[in-house]
């Protein structure tokens, strides 16, 4: 596996369910981001991990709530969601989060909230 | 004031077109500019990025053109081909915290044959 990993690709779930997205990274970058992708929206940047801690949470509802286990691994654990939910939620890695790093995507997770 | 908004939003031409992409930002402490290409069922990749030191930059048949007084950027892409055919987000940033990228609403691109 090379690059920036996500699992599953599709994913289907009903609002009292609850998944986790998986995103791995084979970069050696020890800085982690979740992003919410929406139709004709800018991507909002939902969670940064910096080896390991948190750094940022951009105001996202508790009904997602991200872990980073370690540099190459990040969860995105789903409870109670929203139709409105419902969009491509990618994952990204830099080397740090200084410095205008390049972020690295992965290919997203396609979530539909019924 | 952390907004960027790009234009157009959909943009279709012919091969060997000029397809130009605009952004503007209301940030003046924006300092880094990179831009993003999206297939689909891919993620953003970076395509080209700008610092405000230049007002110009070029790699291959993409060039971005930066004007910092009207706070405004844009992507020209030379010659195009079916195979440039995608999504394109701006995006800006300050470059010592690169983390926190602000995106445009992206364009989507077609380059008919």
């Amino acid at each position: 596996e090379t690059g920036v990993t996500q699992t599953p690709r599709h994913l289907v779930m009903g609002m009292t369910n609850k998944k986790s997205l998986k995103c791995e990274q084979h970069l050696g970058h020890n800085a982690m981001y979740w992003y919410k992708q929406s139709a004709k929206k800018p991507l909002e940047l939902m969670f940064v991990y910096n080896f390991k801690e948190q750094t940022e949470n951009n105001s996202v509802p508790s009904r997602f709530s991200p872990e980073c286990p370690n540099s190459s691994h990040l969860f995105l654990h789903l409870h109670t969601l929203q139709p409105e939910d419902s969009a491509l939620y990618l994952c990204a890695s830099s080397q740090d989060t200084t410095f205008g790093e390049t972020q690295y995507f992965g290919p997203g997770t396609r979530l539909l909230v019924l | 004031q952390q907004q960027v908004k790009q234009s157009p939003q959909s943009l279709i031409v012919q091969k060997g077109g000029i397809p130009i992409i605009n952004c503007a930002y209301e940030n003046t402490a924006f300092d880094y500019f990179p831009w993003y290409q999206q297939f689909p069922g891919k993620g953003p990749a970076l395509l080209i990025a700008i610092r405000p030191d230049v007002s110009e930059k070029k790699e291959g048949r993409f060039t971005i053109s930066f004007n910092k007084s009207a706070k405004q950027f844009s992507l020209h892409i030379m010659d195009s081909q079916p195979g440039d055919s995608a999504t394109y987000f701006c995006a800006a940033s300050i470059w010592t915290s690169g983390s926190r990228l602000t995106f445009g609403e992206g364009t989507q691109l077609t380059v008919n044959p």
